[in-house]
């Protein structure tokens, strides 16, 4: 039983490079959603996508983008990383109504 | 917008003794409430939630909260900490303005001593 499975687990970036975060679900979830964590913040969403074939904004999408490739798997790109981005991110599935599955977490730092 | 609040960053407890971690929300219309705990270097597991019915409601690891409409609070409780209890701890509540997505509060670290 994987549930939601994120890669990679560790990125460590250059300013202005570029990187895709995968992840794939394999619960039949419609929903899935991408966070970031940064300390005393709590989590905060940076896109969702309610179904497959549409993707939405968040509370934070500046400098991201994302892709519903098909029902289990949601991407996010950085296309040209900034320090700000630095942040621990984590992609999620969600039942409808009920609570949330989420990845082991993607820890990324940008220098 | 929907808004939750945990008002202590950090909570001490020794082995054995009850523990609460207080919560306490804004939202338009019904609340659909939940408790996380993350681990280190872990993502977030579920560990109750509340969506109607008893203002009690019971979850995992021994762990449960109570629903106070009239204090829009939904306080997580367990009646004797454990040292492996230690970790942080996220109230939620649902956000339908963003496709159902959960809004999170800053998270309460929770040391249990022994």
């Amino acid at each position: 039983n994987a549930g939601v499975t994120q890669t990679p687990k560790f990125q460590v970036l250059k300013t202005g490079q570029s990187m895709t975060l995968q992840c794939a679900q394999d619960m039949n979830h419609n929903s899935m959603y991408w966070y970031r964590q940064d300390p005393g913040m709590g989590l905060r969403l940076i896109y969702y996508s309610a179904s497959e074939g549409t993707t939405d904004k968040g509370e934070v999408p500046n400098g991201y983008n994302v892709s519903r490739l098909n029902k289990r798997e949601f991407s996010l790109r950085l296309e040209s990383a900034a320090p700000s981005q630095t942040s621990v991110y984590f992609c999620a599935s969600i039942r409808q109504g009920y609570e949330a599955f989420f990845g082991q977490g993607t820890r990324l730092t940008v220098v | 917008a929907q808004s939750v609040a945990q008002p202590e960053d950090q909570v001490n407890v020794a082995e054995g003794n009850p523990l609460t971690v207080k919560c306490t929300y804004s939202v338009s219309g019904n609340p659909y409430l939940f408790w996380y705990v993350q681990y280190p270097n872990r993502g977030l597991q579920f560990l109750l939630k509340y969506i109607t019915g008893d203002n009690l409601v019971k979850g995992s690891y021994g762990f449960e909260a109570e629903f106070n409409k009239s204090q829009t609070s939904f306080h997580l409780k367990k009646p004797s900490a454990l040292v492996s209890d230690s970790a942080l701890y996220f109230c939620a509540v649902r956000d339908m303005n963003y496709g159902q997505n959960f809004v999170f509060g800053p998270g309460t670290r929770l040391s249990v001593l022994p």
